[in-house]
């Protein structure tokens, strides 16, 4: 009965390597996001898609490439990974104005 | 742009007792949501409370309640009979509505350490 699922939990990978994080969300929800929460804990909006439309991107690196298969889905991809890119990833969907988030994937770039 | 404040980076309450968060907020909209998250240590990322802007009544859930002062923008968070599970970090955060292109704008957190 899970509601904003993510996989993986974990990600450890090196520098240069490309990665996916997979969300789904079994809510029936529209719009989908993605958050970046960097080691000092602060969140911030990385892209979110409505009906599988890009509607946010917040100068994120074109490095990374949100991908909407259809409105339960959204993957994101990132190319050649930077020590930078070190954070947990999380995932939200919403109807109306409240965002739901899934548990995060703690990715580790070395 | 909209901007959050949390100006507590940590706290601590004895179990049971009470305890206020601090949440200020910067932006010239007149209708907004503002929203309560609780990130335990499991990383979750869990909605304890939200407050309609054109509300005037403080949202409460249980032994959370807000104080929401509009003019002042303020929006502080109360928990009750504090509990050792509300240990955590919590983020204040602010949303524009925008016909589906809402983003959460957070603040820094305040984590919240309740003794026993």
């Amino acid at each position: 009965d899970t509601a904003v699922s993510q996989t993986p939990k974990y990600l450890v990978t090196q520098m240069g390597n490309d990665k996916s994080i997979k969300c789904e969300q079994n809510l029936g929800h529209d719009t989908m996001y993605w958050y970046k929460q960097d080691s000092k804990k602060f969140l911030k909006i990385m892209f979110s898609y409505n009906n599988k439309e890009l509607i946010i991107n917040e100068t994120v690196p074109n490095r990374f490439s949100p991908k909407s298969p259809d409105k339960a889905h959204l993957n994101l991809h990132i190319n050649s990974l930077e020590l930078g890119d070190s954070a947990v990833y999380f995932c939200a969907s919403s109807v109306g104005e409240t965002q739901y988030f899934g548990p995060g994937t703690r990715l580790l770039v070395l | 742009a909209q901007t959050v404040t949390q100006s507590q980076p940590e706290m601590s309450v004895q179990e049971a007792e009470t305890v206020t968060l601090s949440c200020t907020y910067d932006t010239s909209e007149n209708n907004y949501y503002l929203f309560w998250y609780k990130q335990p240590p499991s990383r979750q990322m869990i909605l304890v409370i939200r407050q309609e802007a054109y509300k005037q009544q403080n949202a409460t859930e249980n032994r959370f309640s807000v104080n929401f002062q509009k003019a002042a923008k303020s929006f502080s968070l109360k928990i009750s009979d504090s509990q050792l599970g509300d240990t955590a970090m919590y983020f204040c955060a602010f949303m524009k509505p925008q016909g589906g292109s809402e983003k959460l704008v957070f603040g820094k957190g305040t984590k919240l350490t309740v003794n026993p």
